[in-house]
């Protein structure tokens, strides 16, 4: 079946403007999160989506940060005014049940989207 | 605060030479371990979860073992397209209000296998 999608695989853009990043989840998936991932570090946990409510926000990094899901599947991850600091790979990823109720639920992750600020 | 501690960072191999790499954690309570493979340009592909000491799963030539302290991955016979950066992640029981917590990723080893 189709996995995780993401769009676009790249984006270049300068500093001060805004970016949109686009996440499809693996279809019936009810849990969605984004990461970031900066070379030669781990992946950073950004937001977490259950259906299309954000529990958790704690990881995006300021308010220039926001994220929203819609009909319990696609989602957007805003970044306005970007720094030169926002440049990494930010990954989405999608799991069946999500992050509470005892279980650990495997998350399936995106390609990525390769953001560059100059 | 929950840690994961990867080891080696970059491990080269001939086509062939078995080894292990491994995963150190500090939680408070785990609910899972998992292992993820991530080739270049590509986002991170589920090898493996693991749920309690004493647990092995295995695929193809991966092995993966768990203790209360750290996971395993053995590689056995590797051939070039095992050549990848390999990814643990923890789960730990929630001890927020929450009542969940996050996955923690380790930094990776990178494994380059030569034939």
């Amino acid at each position: 079946g189709a996995g995780v999608s993401q769009s676009p695989s790249n984006k270049v853009t300068e500093k001060g403007k805004d970016v949109e990043l686009r996440c499809d989840p693996i279809s019936g998936h009810t849990a969605l999160y984004w990461y970031r991932q900066r070379l030669g570090q781990g992946l950073e946990f950004l937001i977490y989506f259950q259906g299309n409510s954000a529990p958790d926000k704690s990881g995006l990094p300021s308010d220039r940060f926001s994220a929203e899901r819609t009909g319990e599947s696609v989602s957007t991850l805003t970044i306005q005014r970007t720094q030169q600091e926002d440049s990494a790979v930010y990954l989405c990823a999608s799991s069946l049940k999500g992050l509470a109720g005892g279980w650990a639920d495997t998350q399936y992750f995106g390609p990525g989207t390769r953001l560059t600020v100059l | 605060e929950d840690q994961v501690t990867q080891s080696p960072e970059a491990l080269r191999l001939q086509e062939g030479e078995s080894s292990s790499l491994n995963c150190s954690y500090t939680v408070s309570g785990l609910r899972g371990l998992f292992w993820y493979r991530q080739d270049p340009g590509k986002g991170p592909e589920f090898l493996f979860t693991l749920y309690s000491a004493g647990e092995e799963k295995e695929k193809e030539r991966l092995k993966a073992t768990l203790t209360k302290k750290e996971s395993f991955l053995h590689i056995t016979a590797p051939k070039p397209e095992d050549s990848a950066t390999y990814l643990c992640a923890v789960q730990a029981r929630s001890t927020s209000n929450s009542g969940y917590s996050t996955l923690t990723f380790g930094k990776g080893t990178m494994l380059l296998v030569s034939p």
